[in-house]
Order: structure tokens, then C-alpha cells, then sequence
């Protein structure tokens, strides 16, 4: 079975100061992971994925995330936080031998503060 | 541009009535999903549907049923509502290739009274 953690429910950062989202997965075989996020009363957005190749991936808005294999992570990061990035932060994986499923984590509440 | 289209934004219906959520998707995506999405609980797959008129169970099919007799449209049925089943809904679509995204709509925000 696949599964996701996020173990932060909530992330405070100061305006201008770095952010990162954790999150931890555990699949059987290869990940394809994936980060969205969102915004209040609003759908997913996808943010970027890793599938294979470059450890470190760039995504929308400043973001990019780094697979880390023998840690089982993908981190999200921001060198530099927007009080505009505060937002619901999802993590997904799926195994890629298990077709189609992907499972989410249970999401990080971004608050940036001016 | 990706666009999946939830018909209803916002629903309120009474506990015991039949409900429909509806989904459009205009990729020619041959994937298509429906999550619930709960506080604390992340998202959680109800059902996904793989091509017209196939469909499988996600992790929590329970008081629901789907239908996609169209490629480009997936219903999700909530047969007899209950206040439980008040919960925001996702659709999603994504296509056959593997490793490619998954694009959400809006979301469906669902109470049962």
C-alpha cells in the first residue's frame, strides 16, 4: 500500500524568510510524487512532480521540491515567502506499478505574516 | 488551457434525497476520479473510472455509485445522502500516459441537513 504523511498541520513564516513543507511517502515500487496547493474555497492547483531523472524539480510560483530516495521525502521549498503563498499544501504519491491511484497527505496550512 | 468543470459549486439537500455531482472534463482525458476532502483527512478517493462505462473503487465507495457514459462527463451519485456525506467534492481527470498530472475542478461543497 502507498501512503503519504505530512507531519506539520500548520506552517507559520515570516514574510521574505524561507519556507518548507514536509512530507514523507512509502510506496512499493518507483514514486511519481506530486505537490498542490490551495486556496480558500477553491480546487487543487498543481504545483510541479517528480517522475524520474533531476532530484531537484521547479515549479510554479518560485517553488520546487527535492526527492530525496533514501529518505522517502519530497520537501517542498520557497527560497523566499509571499504572504500571497498562503494556502492548504497537498502531497501525493503514486506507486507507479499500482495504476492509477494517487493518495494525498492530510495537507499544510501555510501563514505567511507580513 | 486544462479545465474541469463542476456544474455545482454549492449544494445543501435533505438527508434521504438522491444527489447528483457533475463533471466535465474537455482534455479527452481517459482518467477520471472523484475525492471527498475533509479537515484533518486530506483527500480520499471515492471512486476513478479508466474509460466510458468502467469504473472502479477507490478507498471509500461506501453510500456511492458513479456513472461515465461519456468520456468526457463523470457522475458521482449519492444514492440516499446523509448528514455524514457532507464534505466538500473534487473532481478530477488525468490522461492515459503515465506520470502525467491530474487536474482538479473547482470542487463541490456538499451540505446534508
Amino acid at each position: 500500500a502507498q501512503s503519504v504523511a505530512q507531519p506539520e498541520d500548520q506552517v507559520n513564516v515570516a514574510e521574505g524568510n524561507p519556507l518548507t513543507v514536509k512530507c514523507t511517502y512509502s510506496v512499493s515500487g518507483n514514486p511519481y510524487l506530486f505537490w498542490y496547493v490551495q486556496y480558500p474555497n477553491r480546487g487543487l492547483q498543481f504545483l510541479l512532480k517528480y517522475i524520474t531523472g533531476d532530484n531537484l524539480v521547479k515549479g510554479s510560483y518560485g517553488f520546487e521540491a527535492e526527492f530525496n530516495k533514501s529518505q522517502t521525502s519530497f520537501h517542498l521549498k520557497k527560497p523566499s515567502a509571499l504572504v500571497s503563498d498562503s494556502a492548504l499544501y497537498f502531497c501525493a504519491v503514486r506507486d507507479n506499478a499500482a495504476g492509477n491511484k494517487l493518495t494525498f497527505g492530510g495537507g499544510t496550512r501555510v501563514l505567511v505574516k507580513p | 488551457d486544462v479545465k474541469v468543470t463542476q456544474s455545482s459549486r454549492y449544494l445543501v439537500k435533505r438527508t434521504g434525497e438522491k444527489v447528483f455531482l457533475e463533471c466535465v472534463q474537455d482534455m479527452d482525458h481517459e482518467n477520471m476520479f472523484w475525492y471527498r476532502q475533509d479537515p484533518g483527512l486530506g483527500l480520499r478517493l471515492i471512486y476513478f473510472s479508466y474509460d466510458v462505462k468502467m469504473k472502479e473503487k477507490g478507498d471509500i465507495p461506501e453510500g456511492y455509485s458513479v456513472s461515465r457514459e461519456k468520456k468526457e462527463r463523470f457522475s458521482l451519485i449519492l444514492e440516499s445522502a446523509s448528514t455524514n456525506q457532507t464534505s466538500m467534492y473534487l473532481c478530477a481527470s488525468r490522461s492515459g500516459i503515465s506520470g502525467n498530472t491530474i487536474y482538479f475542478g473547482e470542487g463541490s461543497w456538499l451540505t446534508v441537513v
